[in-house]
């Protein structure tokens, strides 16, 4: 079936220009993540959304960051004023999500969106 | 506070020379261990999760183990297509399920 779908798969802007990146989970997941992986670094933890619950988000570096999931499906990341530092790729992962063990919270990874902010 | 270490950082094989990947971990409380396979330009590709001490799981040339305090991937008689950054995370108990990412350990299997 289909997997994580994300886009633009490359993006390109200027500093201090606003971009959203989209994600399109696996159809039936409930929770939704995203993550940052910059050049050297490992996968740094963003936001977390789970059904209509109030997303969990710890892992925003700045206020400049904002997400949201619109019909528990698909999410956008939007970052504002964008700055040198956050060129990297951002990845969305889905899971089953709820309150079950085991397969539910195994995340599944989309192809990322490659951030460079010039 | 909850923390992954691979190691080593990278590791080079003849083809058919097995070895063993190291993922310590420190967290507050286990729900999962997860190891993922990224290939360059590409996302993280789901392996394995383990999620108490002493299960065993395998999946072809890949065999994952779990101890209180760090997992290994053994690797029997590689192949050069399993070349690829093997990254190992955890996730804790809790109300989040977000999860913690070593480094990875960039494996180069040649022929």
């Amino acid at each position: 079936g289909a997997g994580v779908s994300q886009s633009p798969s490359n993006k390109v802007t200027e500093k201090g220009k606003d971009v959203e990146l989209r994600c399109d989970p696996i159809s039936g997941h409930t929770a939704l993540y995203w993550y940052r992986q910059s050049l050297g670094q490992g996968l740094e933890f963003l936001i977390y959304f789970q059904g209509n619950s109030a997303p969990d988000k710890s892992g925003l570096p700045s206020d400049r960051f904002s997400a949201e999931r619109t019909g528990g499906s698909v999410s956008t990341l939007t970052i504002q004023r964008t700055q040198q530092e956050d060129s990297a790729v951002y990845l969305c992962a889905s899971s089953l999500g709820g309150t079950w063990s085991g397969p539910a919270y195994e995340q599944y990874f989309g192809p990322g969106t490659r951030l460079t902010v010039t | 506070e909850d923390q992954v270490t691979q190691s080593p950082e990278a590791l080079r094989l003849q083809e058919g020379e097995s070895s063993s990947l190291n993922c310590s971990y420190t967290v507050s409380g286990l729900r999962g261990l997860f190891w993922y396979r990224q290939d360059p330009g590409k996302g993280p590709e789901f392996l394995f999760t383990l999620y108490s001490a002493g299960e065993e799981k395998e999946k072809e040339r890949l065999k994952a183990t779990l101890t209180k305090k760090e997992s290994f991937l053994h690797i029997t008689a590689p192949k050069p297509e399993d070349s690829a950054t093997y990254l190992c995370a955890v996730q804790a108990t809790g109300a989040t399920n977000k999860l913690i990412f070593g480094t990875g350990t960039l494996l180069a299997v040649q022929p």
